[in-house]
């Protein structure tokens, strides 16, 4: 199976950029979309096809993808990032829509 | 406004059923894939299934494969999940959500650009 890897948490001070990696074999060669979930509320696309980011969602976000790694960056961090952040491929192989572990993000 | 409403879900007995709904409204319901996702403590996000926009193509994770049906009714704009052989390990807080458009109609990289808030699954004796 395609497993995506994430860190099970990240914490920044507020006005500080954080970076959350998914990491797997040749994720380079895929599609990488991003969401946002904070608790009691609907999953928000943040950012799609590696590094697009969706009407509505600030410039702050941006996303890259190459080689093992994909990475989703938010420059200045606001208390209102605090969340979960999951990055999700379609795997070929499998024919499977697969999700990383995803990362608590904590804003200090 | 693009609105998913998410319903049926509940507390049931180990082997049991449930049959989720999600009500679309806001887009062209007939013209996208619908996906169901599920949040678990264990897993975090886990896609369930993918129901193309003819109703022709249905995929799934082999978790559920054999107990679980996807569905819809683009008269009524609706995407269901039929969940059978009910076990612990399915309780969870199930999502409805959009695929985004795609002009080829096979949309397989596609994010899923719009979420409802969630229906909550709990099997338990």
């Amino acid at each position: 199976s395609y497993d995506l890897n994430q860190p099970p948490s990240v914490s920044v001070t507020p006005g500080e950029p954080a970076s959350i990696t998914c990491r797997e074999n040749i994720i380079g060669r895929k599609t990488v979309h991003w969401y946002q979930h904070r608790p009691g509320h609907a999953p928000v696309l943040v950012i799609s096809y590696d590094s697009d980011r969706p009407s509505g969602i600030p410039e702050r976000f941006s996303g890259s993808n190459s080689g093992n790694t994909a990475t989703l960056t938010i420059s200045r961090v606001e208390a209102g990032d605090e969340a979960d952040y999951y990055c999700q491929v379609w795997d070929l192989d499998s024919d499977h829509w697969v999700f990383g572990g995803g990362t608590k993000l904590t804003v200090l | 406004e693009v609105r998913l409403v998410e319903s049926g879900g509940g507390l049931v007995q180990p082997g049991g059923s449930l049959r989720l709904s999600c009500e679309a409204s806001g887009f062209s319901f007939g013209a996208h894939w619908m996906t169901w996702v599920r949040q678990t403590p264990r897993k975090g996000l886990e896609w369930v299934a993918n129901i193309n926009q003819y109703g022709s193509e249905k995929y799934y994770v082999d978790s559920v494969k054999g107990r679980f049906t996807i569905s819809r009714d683009d008269a009524k704009n609706l995407v269901f999940l039929q969940m059978n052989s009910l076990s612990a390990e399915d309780s969870g807080l199930y999502f409805c959500a959009r695929v985004e458009f795609c002009s080829s109609g096979n949309c397989y990289s596609e994010a899923f650009d719009y979420w409802g808030l969630g229906t909550q699954v709990t099997v338990s004796s």
